[in-house]
C-alpha cells in the first residue's frame, strides 16, 4: 500500500533562517506530488506541483522554492524564511492515472512558526 | 474556473444530533467533488468523493453527500454525531482527470456533549 511521510511535525525557525521540509511517497512511481499550505483560519492553498522529476510548477509567488530531486521526493525550501511563512504545510500526492489523478492522499503536515 | 463556497465557518451539533455542513461549488465542466476531514494538528484524511457515479456518495464514518447538479451543491450529512467527529471539513472541487483541486474555506465542527 501507499503511504506518504513528511518531516518534520513541527518546526520553530527565525526570521530570516533557512527552510528545508520534506516529503517522501512509498508504494507507488511517477505520483503527482502537491505542496500547500493553510494559513490560520483558512483553506488550503496550492503552492507547487510536480508531474514529474525536475518538473516544478508554482501556482502562487513567494518566497518558496519546492524540487524533486527524485520520483518519490519533494523538498519546500526557502532560502530566508519571513514571518508570513507561518503556517501549516501539506504534502499530498495523486496516482498518474487520468481516472484518479484529482483524488489526492495527504501526509500529516508540518507546522511551521516563524518568530 | 471552478470554486467551492462552505456556507458555515462554524457548525456546532449536540452529541447524537444529525449534522449538515453545506457546500456550493462553480464549475465549467463535469465536476469531481470531495469532502476531506482534518483533525487538530493532523493531516487530510478523504471522507468521500463523487466522480459522476451514484449522486448519493456514501463515505468513511456514517457520512454522506449529495450530488444536486440543480442546486450546484454538495452537502455533507450524518445521521448522528459522535464525539470523535470534531474536526475540520474542507469540500474539493476539481474537473475529473484534473491535477488542480480548489478547496473551500472549511467548517469547523463542534460536537456538545
Amino acid at each position: 500500500s501507499q503511504t506518504i511521510h513528511q518531516w518534520p511535525a513541527t518546526l520553530v525557525q527565525p526570521v530570516g533562517s533557512p527552510l528545508s521540509l520534506e516529503c517522501t511517497v512509498e508504494g507507488t512511481s511517477n505520483p503527482n506530488l502537491y505542496w500547500y499550505r493553510q494559513a490560520a483560519g483558512r483553506g488550503l492553498q496550492l503552492l507547487f506541483y510536480s508531474v514529474g522529476i525536475g518538473q516544478i510548477s508554482s501556482e502562487v509567488p513567494q518566497n518558496l522554492s519546492a524540487s524533486r530531486p527524485q520520483d518519490r521526493q519533494f523538498i519546500l525550501s526557502s532560502k530566508k524564511l519571513l514571518l508570513s511563512d507561518s503556517g501549516f504545510y501539506l504534502c499530498a500526492w495523486s496516482p498518474d492515472l487520468l481516472s484518479a489523478k484529482n483524488i489526492q492522499y495527504f501526509g500529516a503536515g508540518t507546522r511551521l512558526s516563524v518568530l | 474556473a471552478q470554486s467551492v463556497t462552505q456556507l458555515d465557518s462554524h457548525v456546532s451539533v449536540s452529541e447524537g444530533t444529525p449534522v449538515l455542513l453545506r457546500c456550493n461549488y462553480s464549475s465549467s465542466y463535469s465536476p469531481s467533488l470531495f469532502w476531506y476531514v482534518q483533525h487538530p494538528n493532523k493531516g487530510l484524511q478523504l471522507l468521500l468523493k463523487y466522480t459522476s457515479a451514484a449522486t448519493l456518495v456514501k463515505g468513511i464514518n456514517g457520512f454522506e453527500a449529495e450530488f444536486k447538479k440543480s442546486e450546484t451543491s454538495f452537502h455533507l450529512t450524518k445521521p448522528s454525531a459522535h464525539m470523535s467527529d470534531a474536526a475540520e471539513y474542507f469540500c474539493v472541487v476539481s474537473d475529473t482527470g484534473a491535477n488542480n483541486l480548489f478547496f473551500g474555506t472549511g467548517t469547523r465542527l463542534t460536537v456538545i456533549p
